[in-house]
């Protein structure tokens, strides 16, 4: 069945620094990606969202690229704070399909 | 916070019981998921509404399960004689459009079964 995954299952990063998450997809029919974050005890919270018609989105402190042709989706997150650390999903959805599809998840730490 | 409750936050129950779930959606979402989650991994999909009706179910959701929504607004999630493999977080979800828009997560039931 088609999946998505995730590179790496754990990142640290340097306070203050910025944070890479990678996405891996399989679906080329996916056309709405989203990554959510996952404190422990909650449930996911929806970060940002690109669809498949464009490459790159930004929010705050948030920047989503999106790479169709290697099938590639990628969070990056400026000036980390201890705040950001947390699990991220990326997940993806096909117009007409009811279900959104996650990946494992990568764990993102912050180091003070 | 997004709008959407769950409740208990917590079960604990013994194997054989049965056990009950509430979601109370975001007010104006008609579109209304549950979904399971495994410690370390993704939410998977078990199941969606729209309005009051059932359209979808995943194959996850074995006949020990059924979920309802009779009124359109808030739904519950029943598991039957429950097993330790039932043993996760069960997140509702709600969106105004469906999955091609936002989606908003509960905080989750955390089931266990001893």
């Amino acid at each position: 069945g088609e999946s998505v995954g995730l590179h790496l299952p754990t990142l640290s990063v340097q306070e203050g620094d910025n944070s890479i998450i990678n996405c891996a997809y399989s679906n080329s029919a996916s056309d709405y990606f989203i990554w959510y974050k996952q404190e422990s005890g909650k449930g996911p919270q929806f970060i940002i969202d690109i669809r498949s018609n464009m490459d790159k989105r930004q929010g705050q402190r948030v920047t989503v690229l999106l790479n169709k042709t290697v099938k590639h989706l990628s969070l990056q997150i400026a000036a980390t704070q201890p705040g950001d650390s947390a699990v991220y999903f990326c997940a993806e959805n096909m117009r007409g399909n009811e279900k959104l599809t996650f990946g494992t998840g990568t764990r993102l730490t912050i180091i003070p | 916070d997004t709008g959407v409750s769950q409740d208990p936050r917590h079960k604990i129950t013994k194997r054989g019981q049965n056990v009950t779930f509430r979601c109370d959606p975001i007010s104006e979402h008609n579109r209304l998921y549950w979904y399971r989650q495994t410690l370390g991994q993704g939410p998977e999909f078990l199941t969606y509404f729209q309005n009051e009706a059932q359209l979808e179910k995943s194959r996850l959701l074995s006949d020990r399960f059924s979920a309802e929504r009779p009124k359109g607004s808030f739904s519950t999630l029943e598991i039957q004689r429950t097993e330790q493999g039932d043993s996760a977080m069960y997140l509702c979800a709600s969106s105004l459009q469906g999955p091609n828009e936002k989606l908003f997560f509960g905080s989750g039931t955390q089931l266990s079964v001893l």
